[in-house]
């Protein structure tokens, strides 16, 4: 079965602190795919990432970093410099690669960042 | 707007009465997605057509519930007799199918939020 755990339900910051938003999962099968997803206040889920299990190179996009480790089953995203435009609620989802496009989310990580 | 966009953005019901939400997808996005969100959590998979085939239902997927893309372009979702547990946000998504092995990327569409009463 398939899980995705974001233990840390919501998180404070200040304005250009460095923040790591932790996502542990769960699947029994060695070829599967990970997300982070962004869900601001206006409610619409924008895409951040996809990683397959085979690529376990970190990525940088900007101020957004992403460490993918398969040893302790995490895929972990880090925004450097936080912004107050960062606020929203971040998810990590999972998918197996079974042909069907089916994607288990995490419960999320509210991201508040103050000036 | 070329993304997915969905209507009715809010929807107020009372419990037993019937609901139908449209989602029209990016328009070169062979597949579309449900998904159901509660308060609190994050998305849940309901249902995946890939042009107007529906290939996967998910078991929330109660026989109350029931979804169409007739012509594999927009898709609605409806529900029948509804319930205050309905009350949720409906999340549609659209990918293109790239050929090659793996799970697309999928984008979402800004949500109807159904509450019954």
């Amino acid at each position: 079965a398939q899980k995705v755990t974001q233990a840390q339900t919501e998180i404070s910051v200040v304005e250009k602190e460095d923040v790591t938003l932790d996502c542990v999962y769960e699947t029994r099968d060695t070829t599967y795919y990970l997300f982070w997803y962004k869900q601001p206040p206006s409610g619409e889920l924008v895409f951040l990432i996809r990683r397959n299990s085979f690529d376990e190179q970190n990525e940088i996009s900007g101020r957004y970093s992403w460490n993918f480790q398969k040893s302790t089953s995490s895929f972990n995203f880090t925004i450097t410099a936080s912004q107050v435009v960062d606020s929203a609620v971040y998810f990590c989802a999972l998918s197996e690669d079974t042909g069907f496009q089916k994607l288990v989310f995490g419960t999320g990580t509210r991201l508040l960042v103050s000036p | 707007d070329t993304g997915v966009s969905q209507n009715p953005r809010h929807k107020i019901t009372k419990r037993g009465q019937n609901v139908t939400f449209r989602c029209d997808p990016i328009s070169e996005h062979n597949r579309l997605y449900w998904y159901r969100q509660t308060l609190g959590q994050g998305p849940e998979f309901l249902t995946y057509f890939q042009n107007e085939a529906q290939l996967e239902k998910s078991r929330l997927l109660s026989d109350r519930f029931s979804a169409e893309r007739p012509k594999g372009s927009f898709s609605t979702l409806e529900i029948q007799r509804t319930e205050q547990g309905d009350s949720a946000m409906y999340l549609c998504a659209s990918s293109q199918a790239s050929g090659l092995a793996g799970i697309d990327e999928q984008y979402f569409g800004p949500g109807t939020r159904l509450t019954v009463t």
